[in-house]
């Protein structure tokens, strides 16, 4: 089966500047992880969905990051504007469900540059 | 609150020998525990995982891991390490008795390097 989809893998912006990641997770996964991974740091989960309704967006810094998956599959995630602390690699990741017990799949990431 | 500690920033071994990248946790209730592998510029990739059962995992590519309650360890350890092993590895942990916000969390150590060397 096909893997977790990101793109860009790459993105170089200035502060104040808006950026927005994509991600289409494996078919049939009902749910979606966003995570951001700062160099030197373990993934830290930004915001969960389960279909299309957020379960946990209690990390998601909310003045400036956002998240939709508006038909339960891809998903998008914003930052505006953004800040230099935001340089980071963002994950996406998606399971069959939300039970605990369900291993995660994550696609490649997208590394961030904020200049 | 729930944590994982991966001690050791990085390890070395030589091709061959074994190998034992270190995991300790604290949740309040029963763990379910994980251990995933980055290779560059590469997402997280699913090694293996304890739910219940037996406390020596099996899992990809060689790899195994000892599930030790009363230490609150998960160690991860491979008989003879390959030079192909040498990646990122990361221990994590979730709670399934603590909701937060509805759903529980899958919290991750900070990492360790694992460098294999011929």
């Amino acid at each position: 089966e096909a893997g977790v989809a990101q793109s860009p893998r790459y993105k170089i912006i200035e502060k104040r500047q808006s950026v927005a990641f994509w991600c289409n997770p494996i078919s049939g996964h009902a749910t979606l992880y966003w995570y951001q991974q700062i160099l030197g740091q373990g993934p830290k989960l930004l915001i969960q969905f389960q279909n299309n309704g957020v379960v946990d967006d209690s990390q998601l810094p909310k003045d400036r990051f956002s998240a939709e998956r508006l038909k339960g599959v891809d998903s998008t995630l914003k930052i505006q504007p953004a800040k230099l602390e935001d340089s980071a690699v963002y994950l996406c990741a998606s399971s069959r469900a939300v039970l605990a017990g369900n291993e995660q799949f994550f696609g490649p990431g997208t590394r961030l540059t904020v200049l | 609150a729930q944590s994982v500690a991966q001690p050791e920033d990085q390890v070395n071994v030589a091709e061959g020998n074994p190998l034992t990248v270190k995991c300790t946790y604290s949740v309040s209730g029963n763990p379910y525990l994980f251990w995933y592998v980055q290779y560059p510029n590469r997402g997280l990739q699913f090694l293996l995982k304890y739910i219940t059962g037996d406390n020596l995992v099996k899992g990809s590519y060689g790899f195994e891991a000892e599930f030790n309650k009363s230490q609150t360890s998960f160690h991860l350890k491979k008989p003879s390490a390959l030079v192909s092993d040498s990646a990122l590895y990361f221990c994590a942990v979730r709670d399934p008795a603590r909701i937060s916000g509805g759903y529980n969390k899958l919290i991750f150590g900070a990492g360790t390097r694992l460098a294999v060397h011929p």
